[in-house]
């Protein structure tokens, strides 16, 4: 069990540019998270999903973002016409029906220029 | 809804010293609780859970909390920090019976100095 892992680490992207982040989940963990994290704040959720239906989204989750999870295994977090205020820390989290804990990916940090 | 409140969003204190960092929660319904800490560029690490039962939780690194029903807190302790215990500890809650989304604290960055 390698942990919740997350790709790339860091992502420096100009405005208006389409960025796609990875997220691999603890293998057998059906739940998978996003949430994302600005500087000084907690976390806050973005958008959950149970295998590969999507449950939930927030509605900081704006018509430019778009998270999928084909198969029900890894996730990706796709922010198109990336803006300024994206800057932020993205942390994937994954969890099993039996947990109730979610465990944290290191997470890819965006910087928008 | 659930939202949560840290008291403190700075806590110095000096090494070898006991350390209680604050959280109250507001939920309408049953929830869970959480402590987590993050290190400087890193994901966050479970410290403690609360799910039911008793009161006062024992986690990793010498942390514990109790929580208080009837005052909505979670507050967590250590009674002696030491210089690796500098980090960013988060208090989060989510509704009872699922695994739902957590609702985060703004943080307590806790400094241990020499």
């Amino acid at each position: 069990d390698t942990g919740v892992s997350q790709d790339p680490r860091h992502k420096i992207t100009k405005r208006g540019q389409n960025v796609t982040f990875r997220c691999d989940p603890i293998s057998e963990h059906n739940r998978l998270y996003w949430y994302r994290q600005t500087l000084g704040q907690g976390p806050e959720f973005l958008t959950y999903f149970q295998n590969e239906a999507q449950l939930e989204k927030s509605r900081l989750l704006s018509d430019r973002f778009s998270a999928e999870r084909p198969k029900g295994s890894f996730s990706t977090l796709e922010i198109q016409r990336t803006e300024q205020g994206d800057s932020a820390m993205y942390l994937c989290a994954s969890s099993s029906s039996v947990h109730t804990e979610a465990f944290f990916g290191q997470g890819t940090r965006l910087t928008v220029v | 809804a659930q939202s949560v409140t840290q008291l403190d969003s700075q806590v110095p204190v000096f090494e070898e010293a006991p350390v209680e960092l604050r959280c109250n929660y507001s939920s309408s319904v049953s929830v869970y609780l959480f402590w987590y800490v993050q290190y400087p560029n890193q994901g966050l690490q479970l410290l403690l859970k609360y799910l039911s039962g008793s009161t006062l939780v024992k986690g990793i690194n010498g942390f514990e909390a109790e929580f208080n029903k009837s005052q909505t807190s979670f507050h967590l302790r250590k009674p002696s920090v030491h210089i690796s215990d500098t980090a960013e500890y988060f208090c989060a809650v989510s509704p009872s019976g699922s695994a739902r989304q957590l609702t985060f604290g703004s943080g307590t960055q806790l400094t241990v100095l020499p």
